[in-house]
């Protein structure tokens, strides 16, 4: 069955770019999943950044849509998050998740903290 | 965007006892196919979240049967029957109508 794995830099600098990678491994008919990228910053709730299908184009926050990159190579084995210029407000527990089934985001990576500190 | 709203925000619970969460949106989340693009999430302490209920109604794979949803249109309930120490965490409503999707706040349950 599908399995997300997070990765990426625990420490970001302020106007920095932070970088998470997702390792999709298990799972089939990859092209009718749509993936997501969500966020939990601390003391806060879920929040929504992104999602895309391989077969279209990214949808994004509007909040945060003229700084974030959501893309996957070739292989479809990687997903990764791109976030230009940080700040102190996108430190959180970034999840990587994917919708599998009929609706419903049904598998969830275990998620990675980035904290945004000089 | 659409805003979604939960309550209460905090709820204390008794095991064995029932316990619903409401959540409501500012605009209808039923599509013109017919579906309700509502789910439930629960993210128990330490963990992450898991799907609870999707289309508004219908149990994710492996979710007891003492959960159950309901509701339509902009209104929605998550029930609990006889709740259990484990079913302790945030509970947050999701729209999946349109994007950006959007949480409602989550609602801390936690065992009195």
């Amino acid at each position: 069955h599908l399995q997300l794995q997070e990765s990426g830099p625990r420490l970001v600098k302020p106007s920095e770019t932070l970088s998470v990678t997702c390792t999709v491994s298990g799972g089939s008919d990859s092209d009718t999943y749509y993936w997501a990228w969500i966020r939990l910053p601390p003391g806060k709730g879920l929040e929504w950044i992104g999602n895309f299908y391989y077969t279209g184009n990214p949808y994004y926050s509007p909040s945060l849509k003229s700084r974030v990159t959501i893309s996957a190579d070739t292989s479809r084995t990687h997903i990764s998050l791109n976030l230009t210029a940080v700040t102190a407000a996108d430190t959180a527990v970034y999840y990587c998740a994917a919708n599998v089934g009929t609706s419903g985001i049904d598998v969830w990576g275990q998620g990675t903290t980035v904290t945004v500190s000089s | 965007d659409i805003v979604m709203t939960q309550s209460p925000l905090s709820l204390p619970v008794t095991p064995g006892e029932s316990a619903s969460i409401a959540c409501r949106s500012n605009q209808t989340l039923r599509h013109i196919n017919g579906y309700t693009y509502l789910d439930w999430y629960l993210q128990k302490p330490g963990q992450s979240p898991q799907l609870l209920i999707y289309l508004g109604s219908d149990r994710a794979s492996g979710v007891p049967d003492r959960f159950s949803g309901s509701g339509s249109d902009t209104d929605f309930t998550l029930k609990i029957s006889k709740v259990e120490a484990e079913d302790v965490g945030v509970y947050y409503c999701m729209q999946a109508l349109q994007t950006p999707f959007t949480f409602g706040p989550g609602t801390k349950v936690d065992i009195k």
